[in-house]
């Protein structure tokens, strides 16, 4: 139990196109889905909290206009990078927390976008 | 402030011999604590968690981890490094209270590697 996928696994896009995210929790709902990145060698850096149903909660500097979060159903988030430039390149990981859990979160696979 | 501190950016192991991978957490209140493995370009999976359960944690794949209060540690061990563990390990706490209660802190990683 507990699957989080997203898609697509990886993405080539031009500079100054927007590129989309999904992340679906597939065997449970998730009322809330987080958004990471993480850059080469480094750790996981937490960008947005999604709520089902409501405005996401962005961290500190991460432009909320340029990284769309929308969390529309129970089982899905997207997250949407829009205007993408090459310093947008990174590899995207969301996960969704367990209802009643405590606390932990499952990932998904990864998204690795890469914007010439 | 709640934080975790992976002491090593990187481990080196020969197959068949024991892994230990520390991490140190600082916390005022009864830490959640947990593992997660990444391999290369894949999401994370959690390998084990404490929850102020028993001290000593069992995971998956042959892996475990000891909660000791005293030393503010909780390390994860394996009897015997198989070439298939080779991945970044991630020490992770829960952070406890505030606006972004449950939201997870990362340590910044180590990278085991296993020698034939």
């Amino acid at each position: 139990g507990a699957v989080v996928s997203q898609h697509p696994s990886w993405v080539i896009c031009k500079s100054g196109t927007s590129v989309k995210i999904e992340c679906r929790s597939l065997d449970f709902q998730a009322t809330t889905m987080f958004w990471y990145r993480q850059f080469p060698k480094q750790s996981l850096m937490l960008m947005a909290t999604s709520n089902e149903g409501s405005k996401a909660t962005y961290e500190q500097g991460v432009e909320k206009d340029k990284f769309l979060i929308n969390h529309a159903s129970l089982t899905l988030s997207t997250l949407t990078v829009t205007s993408a430039h090459p310093e947008d390149s990174s590899f995207y990981i969301c996960s969704a927390r367990v209802p009643g859990g405590l606390y932990e979160q499952y990932f998904g696979p990864g998204t690795r976008l890469t914007v010439t | 402030a709640q934080s975790v501190t992976q002491l090593d950016s990187h481990v080196s192991v020969s197959e068949g011999t024991p892994v230990l991978l520390r991490c140190n957490y600082s916390s005022s209140y009864s830490p959640s604590l947990f593992w997660y493995v990444q391999h290369p370009n894949k999401g994370l999976q959690l390998l084990l968690k404490y929850t102020s359960a028993a001290t000593l944690v069992k995971g998956i794949n042959g892996f475990e981890a000891e909660f000791k209060k005293s030393e503010t540690s909780f390390h994860l061990t394996k009897p015997s490094a198989h070439m298939s563990d080779a991945a970044e390990y991630f020490c992770v706490v829960i952070l406890a209270y505030g606006g972004s209660q449950g939201n997870l802190i990362f340590g910044k990683g180590t990278k085991l590697s296993v020698k034939p």
